[in-house]
C-alpha cells in the first residue's frame, strides 16, 4: 500500500463546476497536510495547508479527516486556469515528506 | 524574494558525460531538497540537507549519483556518468524547519541523456 495515495483521474468537469479530490494516507501519525498544484511542464507549487477544523481559500476549501485518515481539496466555480495536477502531501514527521502521484483536472469551455 | 534558483533549465548531454545541477535555496531556509520527477515514477526524493548537512541519502539510485551543499546558499547535484534512464525533471526545493511548513520548488532542470 502507498503512503499517500490519490485517484490520478483525470476528472474532466465543466466551467463552473463543483470538483472534490480525496486523498489517504497511512502513517497515523503524520503530522502536517498540504496540497500543492503542478501545471504541465512546470514545479509544484502550494496551494493550501490541510487544518483539522477546515481551512478556506476563495474557492478552494481543504478539509482533514485523522480518524479515517483522509485529505480532500473542494473546488468550487472552477475555472480554465484551474486545470492542473493537483498533489496531496503528507509530512509525517522529521524530514519525511511524502508527495502523492497527483490528480489531474482538466476543466472545459 | 527570488525565490530557489535552478540551473540550467534545460540540459542535453551525450550518454557517458558528466552532469552537474546547480541551487540555490531561500535565504534563511535551513533545509534543502533534491528530487527527480518522471512520468512513470512521480516525485522521487533523492536526497535532503539540514544546515548544509546531509541527513538522507537513501533516495539517491546509484553511486554515479551525488550531492553537495558546502554552503548555505548552494548545492549541487552531480550525475557522473550520466546514462539514458537519468532522463528526467529534477527539482531542487528548500524550505523552513525541515518541510513541515511546506516547500518552494525552484523551477527544475530538465535532463536529457542520449
Amino acid at each position: 500500500r502507498k503512503e499517500v495515495e490519490q485517484d490520478p483521474g483525470p476528472f474532466n468537469v465543466p466551467e463552473g463546476a463543483t470538483v472534490a479530490f480525496n486523498c489517504t494516507y497511512s502513517n497515523s501519525a503524520s503530522q502536517s497536510f498540504f496540497w500543492y498544484r503542478q501545471d504541465c511542464r512546470k514545479e509544484p507549487k502550494l496551494l493550501m495547508s490541510v487544518y483539522s477544523s477546515g481551512n478556506e481559500d476563495g474557492r478552494f476549501t481543504a478539509q482533514l479527516n485523522r480518524a479515517s485518515q483522509y485529505i480532500s481539496l473542494l473546488i468550487r466555480d472552477s475555472k480554465l486556469s484551474d486545470s492542473a495536477t493537483y498533489l496531496c502531501v503528507v509530512h509525517t514527521g522529521g524530514f519525511k515528506t511524502i508527495f502523492g502521484a497527483g490528480t489531474r483536472l482538466f476543466v472545459k469551455a | 524574494d527570488a525565490g530557489v534558483i535552478q540551473s540550467p533549465r534545460h540540459e542535453v548531454t551525450e550518454m557517458g558525460q558528466e552532469v552537474t545541477l546547480r541551487c540555490k535555496p531561500i535565504s534563511g531556509h535551513n533545509s534543502l531538497f533534491w528530487y527527480r520527477q518522471t512520468m512513470m515514477r512521480g516525485l522521487e526524493l533523492l536526497i535532503y540537507f539540514n544546515n548544509n548537512v546531509p541527513i538522507d541519502d537513501s533516495g539517491m539510485p546509484e553511486d554515479r549519483f551525488s550531492a553537495k551543499m558546502p554552503n548555505a546558499s548552494f548545492s549541487t547535484l552531480k550525475i557522473q556518468p550520466s546514462e539514458p534512464r537519468d532522463s528526467a525533471v529534477y527539482f531542487c526545493a528548500s524550505s523552513l524547519r525541515t518541510g513541515s511548513l511546506g516547500y518552494t520548488f525552484g523551477s527544475g532542470t530538465r535532463l536529457t541523456v542520449v
